[in-house]
């Protein structure tokens, strides 16, 4: 089945300790990206990649980290979370050039709090 | 960077009846795409119907439609017949076609408007 697997689904964690959401898809899709939702804001994006070792800022990059070193790979990296940054996390995956109109495939997300 | 918005943060309807939720758009291109998304409270992210910017013809998918009208930047998503399965917040999505750099690629949305389906 095509997908987008993301873990995990809920997090807890403290303040300032490290943490890692796994994001992997199996569509061979050049681009990912990772977005944040929050309520009365919609989606925003966090970082994206146009491939393996490509990677850039999107809105609201600060404090999180990203790395393309794999096609179906693009984890999320929080050095060290802070409460502004309990939310809903989304990683998405799509083809590029002509694949534009085709839209995102999105993970089942991650509901992270930050105590 | 391209602004969606959604006017309607909150919709109801009976189950039955029909329903049509708002979308405006902000951009000087001529070429993208336009996204409607469902997140029930699951909260998947499921694509309901696109529409490419140079196709006049409205998408249709089983009892969604879209009504797009290019030149007064709009994207209203009318939903027959609802079901009680429907009620999920609703997000409008803009897509470039040909952006460059960071606007490349990705998915401007809007924030969302909350369908509540009554039986």
């Amino acid at each position: 089945e095509a997908q987008v697997t993301q873990n995990p689904r809920y997090l807890i964690t403290v303040t300032g300790k490290k943490l890692t959401v796994t994001c992997s898809q199996n569509m061979n899709h050049e681009y990912m990206s990772w977005y944040r939702q929050d309520p009365g804001l919609g989606l925003r994006q966090i970082y994206y990649s146009m491939n393996v070792e490509v990677t850039d800022k999107g809105d609201v990059p600060e404090g999180y980290k990203v790395s393309r070193k794999e096609k179906r790979n693009f984890p999320l990296i929080l050095e060290s979370p802070s409460p502004n940054q309990t939310s809903l996390y989304f990683c998405a995956s799509s083809l590029s050039g002509q694949g534009w109109n085709y839209g995102y495939t999105f993970g089942s997300g991650t509901r992270l709090t930050v105590v | 960077a391209q602004t969606v918005t959604q006017s309607q943060p909150e919709m109801s309807v009976q189950e039955a009846e029909t329903v049509t939720l708002s979308c405006t758009y902000d951009t000087s291109e001529s070429d993208y795409y336009l996204f409607w998304y469902k997140q029930p409270p699951s909260r998947q992210m499921i694509l309901v119907i696109r529409q490419e910017a140079y196709k006049q013809q409205n998408a249709t998918e089983n009892r969604f439609s879209v009504n797009f009208q290019k030149a007064a930047k709009s994207f209203s998503l009318k939903i027959s017949d609802s079901q009680l399965g429907d009620a999920a917040m609703y997000f409008c999505a803009y897509r470039s076609g040909q952006g460059r750099g960071s606007t490349l690629g990705r998915l401007y949305f809007g924030r969302g408007t909350q369908l509540t389906v009554w039986p």
